[in-house]
């Protein structure tokens, strides 16, 4: 069975502050992806990064960075430097390899950053 | 390029009635997705099609719902007899097959809300 955990259901902090979004996932896949999108207010999940099992190459993207590591099965997600606009939900999600086209997502990190 | 688009945004029913949403995907994207999202929850998959075939179909999707690509490009996914336990938000996604596992991108949603 393929599941995916975001314990922190919610985080609050001050704009400025780091912050990290763990994602831990459970696949019996020996190949499979992982991804990250934001959902705002408005509804539409943004596509935030996408990962595949073989490439455990750490990511940075201005602000946002992502730490994979499979020993743990953890897909962590860092904002340095929030800012307002970050607010929104945030989601985990894996995709198989084998038979199947689907997402499964975890149940979100809603991130609060007040000014 | 313009992104998946979704319609209606809000649709407010009594218990029921049928409804029917649509959903354009990103032009060039030959593979369509259904997913429903309630309350604090993250998304989950109802169906998907590549082309105008419907590949593969959730066990949450009753006998109520029906899906449909005819021509391989906009979808509408129809909810008979609504019940008060269908309200959800209705996200679509396309992506663009390449032989590889591709993103999804994702529309705006519709927001069901049955009295």
């Amino acid at each position: 069975a393929q599941k995916v955990t975001q314990a922190q259901t919610e985080i609050s902090v001050v704009e400025k502050e780091d912050v990290t979004l763990d994602c831990v996932y459970e696949t019996r896949d020996t190949t499979y992806y992982l991804f990250w999108y934001k959902q705002p207010p408005s509804g539409e999940l943004v596509f935030l990064i996408r990962r595949n099992s073989f490439d455990e190459q750490n990511e940075i993207s201005g602000r946002y960075s992502w730490n994979f590591q499979k020993s743990t099965s953890s897909f962590n997600f860092t904002i340095t430097a929030s800012q307002v606009v970050d607010s929104a939900v945030y989601f985990c999600a894996l995709l198989g390899s084998y038979n199947t086209d689907k997402l499964i997502f975890g149940t979100g990190t809603r991130l609060q950053v007040f000014p | 390029d313009t992104g998946v688009s979704q319609d209606p945004r809000h649709k407010i029913t009594k218990r029921g009635q049928n409804v029917t949403f649509r959903c354009d995907p990103i032009s060039e994207h030959n593979r369509l997705y259904w997913y429903r999202q309630t309350l604090g929850q993250g998304p989950e998959f109802l169906t998907y099609f590549q082309n105008e075939a419907q590949l593969e179909k959730s066990r949450l999707l009753s006998d109520r719902f029906s899906a449909e690509r005819p021509k391989g490009s906009f979808s509408t996914l129809e909810i008979q007899r609504t019940e008060q336990g269908d309200s959800a938000m209705y996200l679509c996604a396309s992506s663009q097959s390449t032989g590889a596992t591709d993103t999804q991108y994702f529309g705006p949603g519709t927001r069901l809300t049955v009295l």
